[in-house]
């Protein structure tokens, strides 16, 4: 029962770069989510969907894309990295009900 | 439009000792409530929720929490902490109700510091 996959686990970018991170879930879950872990600032919501083919922003989306062309992945892309990217990134999903959210282990990445 | 306040960043408690971490809320609907912990280098795991009937509500690993509407308060306890309680702790909210999109707000964290 694999839950919340991430990839990669880590990454170094340089600068201007560009990257998507891959989330997959396999619980049929209608709900995903990016957030991005700072110290002392706890999880903010990048990007979200609420089904395959929605997505909608969250608190901080500005410089990532997000795409959910299948019900079991969700993508977050960054286009041109810049080091106020270098962050922990956790994809999380949930039930549509009252069901609490199943994080991934997270991505760490950092933008040099 | 909904938010989470964790006054507390760390917590130091000797081992054995009870403990307390804060929680409050604001939102403009009802909320569902959720503590996850988070051990070093992991991902979030729940630790207990809280979506309607007994305020008091019971999780994994011997803690509870108490929600109080007037206070829009979820505190989170534990009468004896050992030092595998050593972690950083979420407070988090979601509107209660299916459907739609539905926003779930994180608190900062408090860091758990188990002390022998």
């Amino acid at each position: 029962n694999a839950g919340v996959t991430q990839t990669p686990k880590f990454r170094v970018l340089k600068t201007g770069q560009s990257m998507t991170l891959l989330c997959a879930q396999d619980m049929n879950h209608e709900y995903m989510y990016w957030y991005r872990q700072d110290p002392g600032m706890g999880l903010r919501l990048i990007h979200y969907s609420v089904g395959e083919g929605t997505t909608a922003k969250g608190e901080v989306p500005d410089g990532y894309n997000v795409s959910r062309l299948k019900k079991q992945n969700f993508l977050l892309g960054l286009e041109s990295a810049a080091p106020s990217q270098t962050s922990v990134y956790f994809c999380a999903s949930m039930a549509a009900n009252n069901s609490p959210l199943h994080f991934g282990n997270g991505t760490r990445l950092t933008v040099t | 439009a909904q938010s989470v306040t964790q006054l507390d960043s760390q917590v130091p408690v000797f081992e054995e000792a009870p403990v307390e971490l804060r929680c409050n809320y604001s939102s403009s609907v009802s909320v569902y409530l959720f503590w996850y912990v988070q051990y070093p280098n992991q991902g979030l795991q729940l630790l207990l929720k809280y979506l309607s009937g007994s305020t008091l509500v019971k999780g994994i690993n011997g803690f509870e929490a108490e929600f109080n509407k007037s206070q829009t308060s979820f505190h989170l306890r534990k009468p004896s902490v050992h030092i595998s309680d050593t972690a950083e702790y979420f407070c988090a909210v979601r509107p209660a109700f299916s459907g739609g999109y539905q926003k779930v707000t994180f608190g900062t964290g408090t860091k758990l510091q188990v002390i022998p």
